[in-house]
């Protein structure tokens, strides 16, 4: 099987862009989707097929890919999006990324 | 609004088994693929199992293959998870999943709570 790579850590402030990127090789030819899970709580799909985003997500939320990175963007951070965010992709999820909002 | 409810999970000894169950509403089950994700404590995501919308296809993860079964009942709206031989590393949280697809896994729209496994001496 593959890999997806993905930083451990991203902080920002309130109000600010964060970025959060995945990274494989299968990237290239398979979708990615992107959940949020907050503590204590299940996983949330986020981002749909790369870009997509299911209705009550909120428009902050965006996913762009190029090549073998997929990034997820959260414009205007707040409080309430710090969490863990986890990639996937077929069988296989990111090792996950906790957002820190300062 | 869709509800996925999970049960089985319990403390049991290396080499034990366990019938985890998932209790599906909300939606027509038998249109869906359907996972199991696990959890470690404090760690990431584990795709374990998947079953296509009428249980023709199940895959499985190598690190449980030949020790879990998937399994579902449409007639009950019910998923399943045999674990068999258990061992300390299957420690985790244990998530259902609704699939997108009719096949799984594609993604994942819903998911359970969870039932926590233990696997101690």
């Amino acid at each position: 099987s593959y890999e997806l790579t993905q930083p451990p850590s991203v902080s920002v402030s309130p109000g600010q862009t964060a970025r959060i990127t995945c990274s494989g090789d299968a990237l290239t030819i398979q979708y990615t989707y992107w959940y949020q899970q907050r503590p204590g709580q299940a996983p949330m799909l986020v981002i749909y097929k790369d870009s997509e985003r299911p209705s009550e997500i909120p428009e902050r939320f965006s996913g762009s890919s190029s090549g073998t990175t997929v990034t997820l963007t959260i414009s205007g951070v707040q409080a309430e999006d710090e969490a863990k965010y986890y990639c996937q992709s077929a069988e296989v999820f990111g090792g996950g990324t906790t957002l820190t909002v300062l | 609004e869709v509800r996925l409810v999970e049960s089985g999970g319990s403390v049991v000894r290396p080499g034990g088994s366990l019938r985890l169950a998932c209790a599906a509403s909300g939606f027509i089950f038998e249109d869906h693929g359907m996972s199991w994700v696990r959890q470690a404590p404090g760690k990431g995501l584990e795709w374990v199992s998947g079953i296509d919308y009428n249980g023709g296809r199940a895959r499985y993860a190598d690190s449980v293959k030949d020790r879990v079964t998937i399994s579902r009942d449409n007639a009950k709206n019910t998923l399943y998870l045999q674990l068999n031989s258990l061992r300390a590393e299957d420690t985790a949280m244990y998530y259902c999943a609704r699939d997108k697809s009719s096949a799984s896994p594609e993604y994942f729209l819903d998911w359970g709570q969870g039932t926590l496994v233990t696997v101690s001496s």
